[in-house]
């Protein structure tokens, strides 16, 4: 059972760039989400889903994509980097209704 | 929506000291309320949650936190810390009714020296 596993660890980027953060549970979870970090702000949300299928925004949309095919993936798509996502990127995931949400190790992301 | 405040960005404490870490919230509903701990380079981890029931609620490594409604207060306690309690802590706030969103507070950084 290894929980909420992230990829890449770290990754740097030029502006302009798009790329994909990966986020998977094998806690069969419903409810997953995506955070942004920045210092002085703690965690905001960008995007979440309640099950396969099914996506909405959160505080900080803009500038980031989500799909949901399966349970278990939750990938969040950066479209064309700018140097404000400079961040630390966690994925989340709870069953449903119960409030608690386990972390993954989080993706430092760096744009030039 | 909601909102959370953690009045103190910073705490230094020594060693074997007792602890206070403060979390207020605004609300219209109901709320489930948690307390995160963020070790260095790592994800967050969750040391206790409010969900109903007992005001008191203790969690994991000796850390307790109590829920007071009419002060809408869910402050963070432990009466002796350890250098390994070196961390930055997060409080968050939930709707009771979905149990869905977390929105967190801005975190304070607890700091345990010798």
């Amino acid at each position: 059972n290894a929980g909420v596993t992230q990829t890449p660890k770290f990754q740097v980027l030029k502006t302009g760039q798009s790329m994909t953060l990966q986020c998977a549970q094998d806690m069969n979870h419903e409810y997953m989400s995506w955070y942004r970090q920045d210092p002085g702000m703690g965690l905001r949300l960008i995007h979440y889903s309640v099950g396969a299928g099914i996506t909405d925004q959160g505080e900080v949309p803009n500038g980031y994509n989500v799909s949901r095919s399966t349970t278990e993936d939750f990938p969040l798509r950066l479209l064309s980097a700018a140097p404000s996502q400079t961040s630390v990127y966690f994925c989340a995931s709870s069953p449903q209704g119960r409030g608690t949400q386990y972390f993954g190790p989080g993706t430092r992301l760096l744009v030039l | 929506a909601q909102s959370v405040t953690q009045l103190d960005s910073q705490v230094p404490v020594f060693e074997e000291a007792p602890v206070e870490l403060r979390c207020n919230y605004s609300s219209s509903v109901s709320v489930y309320l948690f307390w995160y701990v963020q070790y260095p380079n790592q994800g967050l981890q969750l040391l206790l949650k409010y969900l109903s029931g007992s005001t008191l609620v203790k969690g994991i490594n000796g850390f307790e936190a109590e829920f007071n409604k009419s002060q809408t207060s869910f402050h963070l306690r432990k009466p002796s810390v350890h250098i390994s309690d070196t961390a930055e802590y997060f409080c968050a706030v939930s709707d009771a009714r979905s149990a869905r969103q977390l929105t967190f507070g801005s975190g304070t950084q607890l700091t345990v020296l010798p």
